[in-house]
């Protein structure tokens, strides 16, 4: 069955770069329609998406966020980093990596996420 | 691309239906039906619920279901169930990926 996972450091400190990494099995970043995104939760808040990277090196940004965030692929490895810049305490949250994916004839979304990893910012 | 608007929170008995609103623009939710919802238990990542506005994947109960009107899309859920207390969550996946503020479900 498809999985993600996210991988990385549970606790950053103020202005340090944040290095995420999402490893997914049973399908490929190189399929047409495939995609996988960022997405994050502060505590007790919503959820925030921050980036998404598809199969022919489309990426997309949050508007908010665009200036800090930079998103890779490694298909070979199936797995997709996120670069996080300058990190503050409010960026502190359970960060989410999800395939989002599209067919022929559908567009299905976010359809399947990993279980989340949760990284503090703190000094 | 501006979040997209829930309620806070919305409750119902056991068996009844609710229905949460996702108000959108004619940018997102007025033109294309690529409006997706997710439920989230507490401690837990979202799980898919809807997409395209109004399917189903396969294995999610045919209590949920989704509509759209105008700029507002919707999520009912009828024949409430303790277990569908959770937070619920619109995004709107046209270019880029918004999210709605989420709804809290409480079945009382």
């Amino acid at each position: 069955q498809i999985t993600l996972k996210e991988s990385g450091p549970t606790l950053v400190k103020p202005t340090q770069t944040l290095t995420l990494t999402c490893s997914f099995s049973h399908f490929s970043l190189t399929t047409n329609g495939m995609g996988v995104g960022w997405i994050r939760q502060p505590p007790g808040k919503a959820l925030e998406w921050l980036a998404l990277i598809y199969w022919d090196e489309d990426k997309r940004y949050s508007p908010s966020l665009r200036s800090r965030l930079t998103i890779t692929k490694d298909t070979s490895k199936n797995q997709v980093v996120l670069r996080m810049t300058n990190m503050d305490p409010v960026d502190t949250a359970t960060f989410y990596c999800a395939r989002i994916y599209s067919s022929s004839s559908s567009q299905y979304g976010l359809d399947f996420w990993g279980q989340g990893t949760t990284v503090t910012v703190s000094s | 691309q501006s979040a997209l608007t829930q309620p806070a929170s919305v409750s119902g008995s056991p068996g009844q239906s609710i229905t949460i609103s996702c108000t959108g623009t004619s940018s997102d939710v007025g033109t294309y039906n690529l409006v997706s919802w997710y439920q989230q238990h507490p401690g837990k990542a979202p799980k898919l619920i809807i997409y395209e506005g109004s399917r189903r994947p396969a294995g999610v109960s045919d209590r949920f279901s989704g509509s759209k009107s105008g700029n507002t899309a919707s999520l009912t859920i009828s024949g409430l169930q303790t277990e569908d207390e959770a937070d619920y969550y619109c995004c709107s996946y046209v270019h880029n990926v918004v999210f709605g503020g989420g709804t809290k479900l409480t079945v009382l």
